[in-house]
């Protein structure tokens, strides 16, 4: 079946500095990705669509500054948390559908532990 | 806009026993898919059942199954002869069929199952 990577799964960095995500899918071509942030006990916000070759989408209430994804590949999108702080810890996690096959589910990566210090 | 509502915040079910989950949902839509997710503590989103909102019958995957109403906007997850690693979060979620349509996932039940 369709397998969505990402790494890291656990990142601790200090404050201010800019930590980057990265999704990949291993067996398909995602034209679009999506990229979620679930706090504790909580369910999943999605943060914004990713889209190959444009601009990603983001959801009200993300900041497009902050949160910097880049599709550049079929396989690849980049989320970086810019300048991070305590309150961007969090975790992250991506997701693909295989184009094109309508009743597809989404496949999701394993998530990224972001622990900012 | 689609919103999917979990009402159970947390349900207990005892071992080989089966136990329900609620879902419902609001949409203007026609056409769409129904999830089941599973997330135990490692956080990996494991999708249990689908549905296609054109299906008249129920979508079952083994041990779980689905009672779809779609008049009453209604998706419960059934999980028969439950299992110590049942254990986890679930999460109901909708997506309408457009080709890069989001999925809108509910608040989620944290489902125990006890010996």
């Amino acid at each position: 079946g369709a397998v969505v990577s990402q790494h890291p799964s656990w990142v601790i960095c200090k404050s201010g500095t800019s930590v980057k995500i990265e999704c990949r899918s291993l067996d398909f071509q995602a034209t679009t990705m999506f990229w979620y942030r679930q706090f504790p006990k909580q369910s999943l916000m999605l943060m914004a669509t990713s889209n190959e070759g444009s601009k990603a989408t983001y959801e009200q209430g993300v900041e497009k500054d902050k949160f910097l994804i880049n599709h550049a590949s079929l396989t690849l999108s980049t989320l970086t948390v810019t300048s991070a702080h305590p309150e961007d810890s969090s975790f992250y996690i991506c997701s693909a559908r295989v184009p094109k096959v309508p009743n597809q589910p989404q496949h999701f990566g394993d998530g990224t532990r972001l622990s900012i210090l | 806009a689609q919103t999917v509502t979990q009402s159970q915040p947390e349900m207990s079910v005892q071992e080989a026993e089966t136990v329900t989950l609620s879902c419902t949902y609001d949409t203007s839509e026609s056409d769409y898919y129904l999830f089941w997710y599973k997330q135990p503590p490692s956080r990996q989103m494991i999708l249990v059942i689908r549905q296609e909102a054109y299906k008249q019958q129920n979508a079952t995957e083994n041990r779980f199954s689905v009672n779809f109403q779609k008049a009453a906007k209604s998706f419960s997850l059934k999980i028969s002869d439950s299992q110590l690693g049942d254990a986890a979060m679930y999460f109901c979620a909708y997506r309408y069929t457009g080709t890069a349509s989001k999925l809108t996932f509910g608040t989620g039940t944290r489902l125990q199952v006890t010996l």
